[in-house]
């Protein structure tokens, strides 16, 4: 059981929006710590999509946003296309047990 | 060009121990921590520990802290993780990834990952 709760899976036509949560608490999101999101291919290693306050590193389309609130985050892929089509998850910390989370992980269908 | 190059495991007894390295390039190594993730068949990711290059110095995910050593070699740009006493629950593909900033981290160059099966 993920300590980073997300949505297992999440659909969407070609162009439309999507958005996928990750839900913490005041121990690690909650406690200003930054909320980072991969994308995972299948038979793929992760990939960083998003690091620290929405930064996308470089190759990464701006289609790709990330946000953050209270104890919560999410990421935004706008003009959806059939290559993003894959697993993404979000990354916190906990300050209070010194650990690195991970959320649980959403499957994302393109229609 | 950052690359992270695993090799090790594979089949293992149960019971047994394994290790998997992580040949790092493209960078100064001592500049970065080296982060430990595993992910089950189907599963999600798991952190297991992080290694300071610098100092060796290696943080632990309490689920693991008595099973897993992480070590590092300078010299070689190489980062170790040993699982001791080896259970088919450990069966798992083995990430090793770049950490970037100090605490809060995230990952920007991870290894293709190894695939540990744990099968008598």
């Amino acid at each position: 059981q993920s300590v980073l709760t997300q949505p297992p899976s999440v659909s969407g036509a070609p162009g439309q929006r999507v958005t996928i949560s990750c839900t913490g608490s005041s121990s690690d999101i909650g406690a200003g710590y930054e909320v980072h999101w991969y994308q995972q291919l299948p038979g793929t290693a992760p990939k960083l999509l998003i690091y620290g306050k929405g930064y996308r590193p470089s190759g990464v389309p701006d289609r790709f946003s990330g946000s953050r609130s209270g104890t919560s985050a999410s990421l935004a892929i706008t003009g959806l296309q059939a290559e993003d089509e894959a697993d993404y998850y979000c990354q916190s910390s906990d300050g209070s047990l010194g650990a690195v989370l991970f959320g649980g992980g959403t499957k994302l269908t393109v229609l | 060009q950052v690359q992270l190059v695993q090799s090790g495991a594979g089949v293992t007894k149960p019971g047994a121990s394994f290790e998997i390295s992580c040949k790092a390039s493209g960078y100064t190594f001592s500049t970065h921590s080296i982060y430990w993730v595993r992910q089950a068949p189907g599963q999600s990711l798991e952190w297991m520990g992080w290694i300071n290059a610098a100092n060796g110095n290696a943080k632990y995910s309490q689920k693991f802290q008595s099973r897993v050593t992480l070590s590092r070699d300078t010299s070689a740009t190489t980062a170790y993780l040993t699982l001791l006493s080896s259970t088919s629950e450990d069966t798992a593909v083995y990430y090793c990834a770049r950490g970037f900033g100090g605490y809060g981290a995230f990952l920007d160059f991870w290894g293709p990952g190894s695939l540990v099966t744990v099968s008598s």
